[in-house]
């Protein structure tokens, strides 16, 4: 079955703190991964992708994420967190042409001044 | 460039009423889909479309309906509100090459409540 795991429902951290965001999936074919940022009563915002390539992916807002095949994971990552970043995030899995995004539970952070 | 714009952005709706939620792009994206958001469940796809014409159901389509007569437009309709539909809708759309696999660009939403 294809399916995301952010095993992480809630996450606090400190300011300035580093930060790691986990994600499995499980996927029949070659997976595109995504994660998105929600902000209360706001839309997704994509904070980066991978489709294929080097395997360690930038994204916006400082953050980056490595896909590890062997392991089935997307894992999000930032070396310093800001109190802005306080936020919803999401990990996702969808195929070329499939005609469908499957989503994680969601991983909601919160930073601590 | 507007995005993705859906409205209305707030409803509240009786059992057994119909409605339709509207979502519209102006990017030409190809692809559309509807989604539902439910806290500690993260986003559900409810129906999509590849293209004019042409849909398809998600993993939650019960109880809703969609067409897609423009590359524009793609409504969602409720045909009899039940309050399990209270949720947040959010509609998204993405170019045509790669297919979903291109990142999808989202709405901001529609929160409906069912009572």
């Amino acid at each position: 079955a294809q399916s995301v795991t952010q095993p992480d429902i809630h996450i606090t951290v400190s300011e300035g703190a580093s930060l790691e965001l986990r994600c499995n999936y499980s996927y029949g074919a070659t997976p595109y991964l995504f994660w998105y940022v929600q902000s209360p009563g706001q839309g997704l915002q994509l904070l980066l992708k991978y489709f294929s390539g080097d395997t360690l992916v930038q994204g916006i807002k400082g953050f980056e994420a490595e896909f590890k095949r062997s392991q089935s994971s997307f894992n999000l990552r930032k070396p310093s967190v800001h109190w802005s970043d306080a936020a919803e995030y999401f990990c996702a899995v969808g195929g070329v042409n499939t005609g469908k995004l499957i989503f994680g539970q969601g991983t909601t952070l919160q930073v601590k001044p | 460039n507007a995005g993705v714009t859906q409205t209305p952005k707030f409803q509240v709706l009786k059992t057994g009423q119909s409605m339709t939620l509207q979502c519209a792009q102006d990017m030409n994206h190809e692809y559309m889909s509807w989604y539902r958001q439910d806290p500690g469940m993260g986003l559900r796809l409810i129906h999509y479309s590849v293209g004019a014409g042409i849909t398809d159901q998600g993993e939650v389509p019960n109880g809703y309906n969609v067409s897609r007569s423009t590359t524009e437009d793609f409504p969602l309709r409720l045909l009899s509100a039940a309050p399990s539909q209270t949720s947040v809708y959010f509609c998204a759309s993405s170019p045509g090459t790669g297919g979903f696999g291109q990142p999808q660009h989202f709405g901001d939403g529609t929160r409906l409540s069912i009572l």
